[in-house]
């Protein structure tokens, strides 16, 4: 079946533009995850939706950081007002719905690399 | 709280030759810990996940990881390396009961060499 799909899979933008990235998660997946992933850095987590409960914001680095997800389903972040700091790998997760109370595996998409001049 | 350290930023290893990716974690309270590895240009993929139970826990392609509480490690381990190994591993842990965001460690390059 498909997997959790991302794009662009890559974007070069100039710095003080603003850029959206598109993430579709495995249908059925209630619990959808944004990370960064810088060289070196490992996974820095953005955001946290779970169903229709109010997203974990606790990640996003700044107020320039946004994202939403319509009808349970696809996400978007928007970086407003690139930064050069900005260019990374950004990474959504999927989980399927908990069983038992606990974490699920998370699926990755490919990512989509941001590059800001 | 919970963290996860993964103490070599890179590994070496000839095939054929056993390997080990070293993960610690630190939680309170009982952990789940996971394994993903990611090959070049690709996002992360599940390799095993330790919940309850034996504290062996074996996985895709051939991977296997062994929980120990008193060390509070989860270290990777493959009895035979094959060079299609080489990627990029990411140990997590989550704090049972806490926020549903597992911390992932900063990752560590495994080379298989010929």
């Amino acid at each position: 079946g498909a997997g959790v799909s991302q794009s662009p899979s890559n974007k070069v933008t100039e710095k003080g533009k603003d850029v959206e990235l598109r993430c579709d998660p495995i249908s059925g997946h209630t619990a959808l995850y944004w990370y960064r992933q810088s060289l070196g850095q490992g996974l820095e987590f953005l955001i946290y939706f779970q169903g229709n409960s109010a997203p974990d914001k606790s990640g996003l680095p700044s107020d320039r950081f946004s994202a939403e997800r319509t009808g349970g389903s696809v996400s978007t972040l928007t970086i407003q007002r690139t930064q050069q700091e900005d260019s990374a790998v950004y990474l959504c997760a999927s989980s399927p719905p908990r069983k038992g109370g606990g974490l699920e595996t998370q699926y990755f998409g490919p990512g989509t690399r941001l590059l800001v001049l | 709280a919970q963290s996860v350290a993964q103490p070599e930023d890179q590994v070496n290893v000839a095939e054929g030759n056993p390997l080990t990716v070293k993960c610690t974690y630190s939680v309170s309270g009982n952990p789940y810990l996971f394994w993903y590895v990611q090959y070049p240009n690709r996002g992360l993929q599940f390799l095993l996940k330790y919940i309850t139970g034996d504290n062996l826990v074996k996985g895709s392609y051939g991977f296997e990881a062994e929980f120990n509480k008193s060390q509070t490690s989860f270290h990777l381990k493959k009895p035979s390396a094959l060079v299609s190994d080489s990627a990029l591993y990411f140990c997590a842990v989550w704090k049972t009961g806490g926020s549903y965001i597992p911390t992932f460690g900063r990752g560590t390059s495994l080379i298989v060499h010929p």
